[in-house]
């Protein structure tokens, strides 16, 4: 049973970088042809896709955040990680990693809270 | 980028009663589309993926149909724990989009 697990700071100060980990436990996060990504929910509000990485390396980001955003995969330790720089107010939100297949997201994290405030 | 739209933004339904949720696509999507269901509180689950197949565990009253750019999520007999908002995906093109979410709640 694939499991995802986020963690890191659940308060960020503005104009500083979220950082986020994501350890996947019950699969390999090089095994082929799945993509490991993070998506966001801000309170009350609906989903955004923030970026996806492949085992390799490659990356893919919405344009919306392709600014601030880097998505990094550690083999090794079987995770992998999320960076938003500059962050305001409106990027406070419970964030997810998951994993997909060909676009469709099977597996999630139970999500965390990230406050951006001072 | 494709834009996703859900109709309606809520509804109030009794158990029993069947629901629609309607998802249309900014452009062609084939049928790269996928439904989800968000209780409070929890990550989203998957229910259908490809527009029409069902999810592995996903009770069969949970269906999907439509290709293109128009498709639709049925309910075929509401109950108590389908109480949820209901999202829609696509998945033909990067950057991957959600639909604004559909709530449905009790009558």
């Amino acid at each position: 049973q694939l499991q995802l697990q986020e963690s890191g700071p659940g308060l960020v100060k503005p104009s500083e970088t979220l950082s986020l980990t994501c350890t996947v436990s019950g699969g390999s996060i090089s095994s082929s042809s799945y993509y490991w990504g993070w998506i966001r929910q801000p309170p009350g509000k609906g989903l955004e896709w923030i970026g996806s990485i492949y085992y390799s390396g490659s990356t893919y980001y919405n344009p919306s955040l392709k600014s601030r955003v880097t998505i990094s995969v550690d083999t090794s330790k079987n995770q992998f990680s999320l960076k938003l720089s500059s962050v305001t107010a409106a990027d406070t939100a419970v964030y997810y990693c998951a994993r997909r297949l060909e676009g469709v997201i099977a597996d999630w994290g139970q999500g965390t809270l990230v406050t951006v405030s001072s | 980028d494709i834009q996703m739209t859900q109709s309606p933004s809520s509804l109030s339904a009794s158990v029993g009663d069947r629901v629609t949720i309607t998802c249309r696509a900014s452009q062609s999507i084939s049928s790269y589309l996928n439904w989800y269901q968000q209780k409070p509180g929890k990550a989203p689950k998957l229910l259908i993926y490809a527009a029409s197949s069902l999810q592995s565990g996903v009770p069969s009253r949970f269906s999907g149909s439509g290709s293109g750019t128009d498709f639709t999520l049925t309910i075929s007999s509401l109950q108590p724990e389908d109480f949820a908002t209901y999202y829609c995906q696509q998945s033909y093109s990067t950057p991957l989009a959600f639909g604004p979410g559909t709530k449905v709640d009790i009558k």
